[in-house]
């Protein structure tokens, strides 16, 4: 699991509530992404971040903030929750292993946040 | 644009038969590849990966091909089993993009005893 975790694990709140989701690592990678999935959709990046204080948007960022104070948390944040921000929020981190042909650097993922906006 | 779609949205195979599933992919500038499986509440799983200076890749029971001249891109598994259940995703991370993976929408593997 790459050391990573989401909390909450479960969410339910109600429209217009400001919403935190937490993702903590423990293998002091630099690269973290916030993604949400839904049906049909797959997974879409929020935000990510390529180290402390340094984000950048993703392809649905609209509604969503981040911050990253130190490295192994990172924070995604609604605002102001709407029903469409309704979905399974994953956590990732970049890892880079290996060298030349037989190198990896992909991408894992958290078990995920399930929000419900009411 | 950008984007990496799927050819088969559910796929059934009989438990011990090949299955193959099957991506295309649109950006001529990706350069690596990854395959995740993802079971029901799970997040995903990597399962392996490919670059663009390669067009073969094995791993325990699963072989990735890549094909450049057609942008399409397959993930073999070899004596499926139950435990193959799952959604699987294909990614492409595009040259200089800052590695920001694109995922397609995934194809649901069932399994048939």
């Amino acid at each position: 699991d790459a050391g990573i975790t989401q909390s909450p694990r479960h969410k339910v709140t109600e429209t217009g509530t400001p919403v935190t989701l937490r993702c903590h690592q423990t293998e002091n990678h630099r690269y973290m992404y916030w993604y949400r999935q839904d049906p049909g959709h797959g997974l879409r990046l929020i935000h990510y971040s390529y180290g402390v204080k340094d984000t950048d948007k993703g392809e649905v960022s609209d509604g969503y903030s981040v911050s990253r104070s130190k490295t192994e948390d990172f924070l995604l944040t609604l605002e102001s929750a709407t029903s469409s921000q309704t979905s399974v929020y994953f956590c990732a981190i970049r890892d880079t292993t290996g060298g030349g042909s037989a190198s990896t650097d992909t991408q894992y993922f958290g078990p995920g946040t399930r929000l419900t906006v009411l | 644009g950008e984007s990496v779609g799927l050819h088969l949205p559910t796929l059934s195979v009989q438990e011990g038969d090949n299955s193959i599933i099957n991506c295309a992919y649109s950006n001529s500038a990706s350069d690596y590849f990854i395959w995740y499986k993802q079971e029901s509440g799970k997040g995903p799983q990597f399962i392996i990966d490919i670059r663009s200076n390669m067009d073969k890749r094995q791993g325990q029971r699963v072989t990735v091909l890549l094909n450049k001249t057609v942008k399409h891109l397959s993930l073999q598994i070899a004596a499926t089993q139950p435990g193959d259940s799952a959604v699987y995703f294909c990614a492409e991370n595009i040259e200089n993009s800052s590695y920001k993976l694109i995922f397609g929408s995934g194809t649901r593997l069932l399994v048939r005893p």
